[in-house]
């Protein structure tokens, strides 16, 4: 069975700090991996990541896949308070037709 | 572009009762999809459609849960009769079906509580 897996599952920090937040997953035929940001509503698209060691970058926000240790990351710098929400991490393989596999997230907390 | 629409935004019903949900994709996407979102279990998927065809209904939890697309701007997914347990948020998704990758757009999500 496909797993997606997030740590850590919250996180607190002061603003201005970096953050990691970590992806790994078990899937077979992986197709991408995405990232979402869920503030207190729908959650939106931050990136997809289909090639190893490309990194996607969006102002403060960047990823990166590793395909052969099967994880992804996302690293926020200078951390604002408009960043606190649930990141989350979700795999397309082609194992599950075009639905994606969603991890249960990672909550930062981000204080002032 | 009004973006994915969900109706109702909260709903707050009795156990025993029949609650629909309704979902409006974006004009143009062909996949449509269901989720579900509790603290316990995350967002899992309950189903999915392409062009109105109901693809993979694997994740819907019983036979209390249905869902239909009638035509390719409406999807209901439907619970009767409703359960405690079943409280959560629902959201439903779309994307377009030739694009790379699959990235899905998100609905505002129904806040079911079930008393």
């Amino acid at each position: 069975e496909d797993k997606v897996v997030q740590s850590p599952l919250s996180l607190v920090v002061h603003e201005g700090d970096t953050v990691t937040l970590n992806c790994s997953y078990e899937v077979t035929n992986f197709r991408s991996l995405l990232w979402y940001k869920q503030e207190k509503k729908a959650p939106t698209f931050l990136f997809m990541l289909t090639s190893s060691g490309i990194e996607k970058k969006s102002g403060r926000l960047s990823s990166i896949l590793d395909k052969k240790e099967l994880f992804s990351i996302l690293n926020i710098t200078a951390t604002q308070t408009g960043d606190s929400a649930i990141y989350l991490c979700a795999v397309d393989s082609s194992n599950s037709g075009y639905a994606l596999n969603f991890g249960k997230g990672t909550s930062l907390l981000v204080t002032p | 572009d009004a973006g994915v629409i969900q109706s109702p935004r909260h709903e707050v019903t009795e156990m025993g009762q029949e609650v629909t949900l309704r979902c409006k994709p974006i004009s143009g996407h062909d996949y449509l999809f269901w989720y579900r979102q509790t603290m316990m279990r995350g967002l899992e998927l309950l189903i999915y459609f392409n062009n109105n065809v109901p693809i993979d209904d694997s994740g819907m939890p019983e036979d209390r849960f249905s869902a239909k697309m009638p035509n390719a701007s409406f999807s209901t997914l439907k619970i009767q009769p409703s359960e405690p347990r079943d409280s959560a948020v629902y959201f439903c998704a779309s994307r377009v079906g030739l694009a790379d990758g699959n990235e899905q757009f998100f609905g505002p999500g129904t806040r079911l509580t079930v008393l």
